[in-house]
């Protein structure tokens, strides 16, 4: 069954360096989003893509955050300046069509020290 | 924020049935009731999801009563694989429309 693909598993990085997190959604899927998840806490959304554009973002997805989908197939998630509290598990998801579950990856692990 | 209350955990022996309920009484027309699970710090997993009729895929069934008020994830053969925390999710299947997570059910399969 295809799956949503994310790397890398964990990334460590230091207080204000600009980290990727890189997706590959399931091939014919249109719908992508980010979500995030801080240690012990809910699942929150961060932002929807669609046709090339942000759909929808949360007050979470400020000016440090942006989205590409520089390609036919990644959905990359961009952190100009990490901060301590942007350590979280970072999830990707995609859907074909809104009326269509998301089917989210298993998420990258960024541990900002 | 999220539209429904689930109870924050709940046992079930392995093999029997685990029923989750859920309740989502400010439930729109146009808003379906989906269930995920995660399980320890994976990515949710879609379950299974309805507007209104009862619901059944090889992983689950859905019941949602008839005044859609509330509903029940049913898992009829729990497994110790079956350990996680289940969500219930109400959304508006529009445009793009996200996922907005609760807190869920932790569910615990006892051996």
């Amino acid at each position: 069954e295809p799956e949503v693909t994310q790397t890398p598993s964990h990334q460590v990085t230091q207080m204000g360096q600009e980290v990727i997190l890189r997706c590959v959604p399931i091939s014919n899927h249109l719908y992508f989003y980010w979500y995030r998840q801080i240690l012990g806490q809910k699942v929150e959304f961060l932002v929807s893509f669609y046709n090339n554009e942000i759909s929808e973002k949360s007050e979470i997805f400020d000016d440090q955050f942006s989205v590409e989908r520089p390609d036919g197939s990644n959905f990359t998630l961009k952190i100009r300046s990490t901060k301590l509290e942007d350590s979280a598990m970072y999830f990707c998801a995609s859907s074909w069509a809104p009326r269509l579950p998301l089917h989210f990856g298993n998420g990258t692990r960024l541990t900002v020290t | 924020d999220a539209k429904t209350t689930q109870p924050p955990s709940m046992d079930c022996a392995e093999g029997r049935a685990a029923n989750l309920p859920c309740n989502h009484s400010t439930i729109s027309g146009n808003e379906y009731v989906y269930w995920y699970r995660q399980i320890h710090s994976q990515g949710p997993q879609y379950i299974i999801h309805g507007l209104k009729n009862n619901e059944t895929n090889e992983m689950a069934s859905l019941i949602i009563t008839e005044d859609r008020k509330s509903s029940t994830l049913i898992l009829p053969h729990a497994t110790l694989r079956d350990t996680a925390v289940y969500y219930c999710i109400v959304r508006v299947v529009a445009r793009d429309d996200k996922i907005i997570f609760g807190k869920g059910t932790r569910l615990h399969i006892l051996p």
